[in-house]
C-alpha cells in the first residue's frame, strides 16, 4: 500500500512570491491534514480537510489556505510569502477524524 | 483553547539508561496517541490509547494513560541509539487531535 505522497521535495521562493504544496492521501483515507514545522520546532497544526470540506484552521492568517479534490488528494497555498514561512510542511491522512494519522515526508519550503 | 503540554522539551541520555516523557492535556481525552520523528524524518504513528488506566508495551516501550484521561506517559527501557529522535504525544478531543511540541531524545553510545 503506497503511503501519503507530497510534491515537490523541495521549493524555493522568493519574499512576496506564492507557493502551492500537494498532497496524496494513502487510499481510502479521506481526511487530510497540513501541519508546518519550523526548524527544530513541533508540529503547528494548519489545516484539516475531509469530504473535500474544510473542517478545522490553525492560528494561521489567511494567506495560508487549500482544498481538497474530489479524489481526496489536497493542496496547500501559501500567498505573500513571507521569509518565516521557511519550514517543512507535512501533509498527513487518516480514515477518519479522530484515527491516527499517517505523514507524508514533507515538502521542504525556504523563502529568500 | 485546550493544550497538550509535553515535558521535557529535550532529554539527553546514555545508552542504556531510560528515559521518560510526559504528556498533559488541559481537558479530559478520548484518547491518545504517540508518534516518533527521526531526525530529517516524518512523524511516524507508534500507538493510540484509548482506556482510562490503560497501559500498552512494545518492547521497551510503555506507554500509559491517566485514569483521568488528561495525562499520558511514554516510558523507554534501557535506550538504545536507534531511540534518537522526536516523541509527539497528540490528544484527541471531539475529533480533534492536538499534537504537544515533543521530546527530542538524543542518546550517547
Amino acid at each position: 500500500e503506497a503511503g501519503v505522497t507530497q510534491s515537490p521535495t523541495h521549493l524555493i521562493k522568493t519574499r512576496g512570491q506564492q507557493a502551492t504544496l500537494r498532497c496524496s492521501p494513502i487510499s481510502g483515507h479521506t481526511s487530510v491534514y497540513w501541519y508546518q514545522q519550523a526548524l527544530g520546532l513541533g508540529l503547528q497544526f494548519l489545516l484539516w480537510y475531509d469530504e473535500g470540506e474544510e473542517r478545522n484552521r490553525g492560528n494561521f492568517p489567511p494567506r495560508f489556505s487549500g482544498r481538497q479534490f474530489p479524489n481526496y488528494s489536497s493542496e496547500l497555498n501559501v500567498n505573500a510569502l513571507e521569509l518565516e514561512d521557511s519550514a517543512l510542511y507535512l501533509c498527513a491522512s487518516s480514515i477518519d477524524r479522530g484515527y491516527e494519522q499517517y505523514f507524508g515526508p514533507g515538502t521542504r519550503l525556504t523563502v529568500t | 483553547g485546550q493544550q497538550v503540554m509535553q515535558i521535557p522539551q529535550y532529554q539527553h541520555v546514555q545508552e542504556g539508561e531510560d528515559f521518560t516523557t510526559y504528556c498533559n492535556s488541559s481537558t479530559t481525552l478520548s484518547n491518545i496517541q504517540w508518534y516518533k520523528q527521526r531526525p530529517g524524518g516524518h512523524p511516524v504513528f507508534l500507538i493510540q490509547l484509548v482506556k482510562s488506566g490503560e497501559v500498552k508495551k512494545q518492547k521497551r516501550l510503555t506507554f500509559q494513560f491517566g485514569e483521568a484521561k488528561k495525562n499520558s506517559s511514554l516510558h523507554i527501557t534501557a535506550t538504545q541509539t536507534t531511540d534518537v529522535g522526536t516523541y509527539f504525544c497528540a490528544g484527541g478531543s471531539q475529533g480533534n487531535l492536538i499534537f504537544g511540541k515533543g521530546t527530542k531524545l538524543s542518546v550517547k553510545p
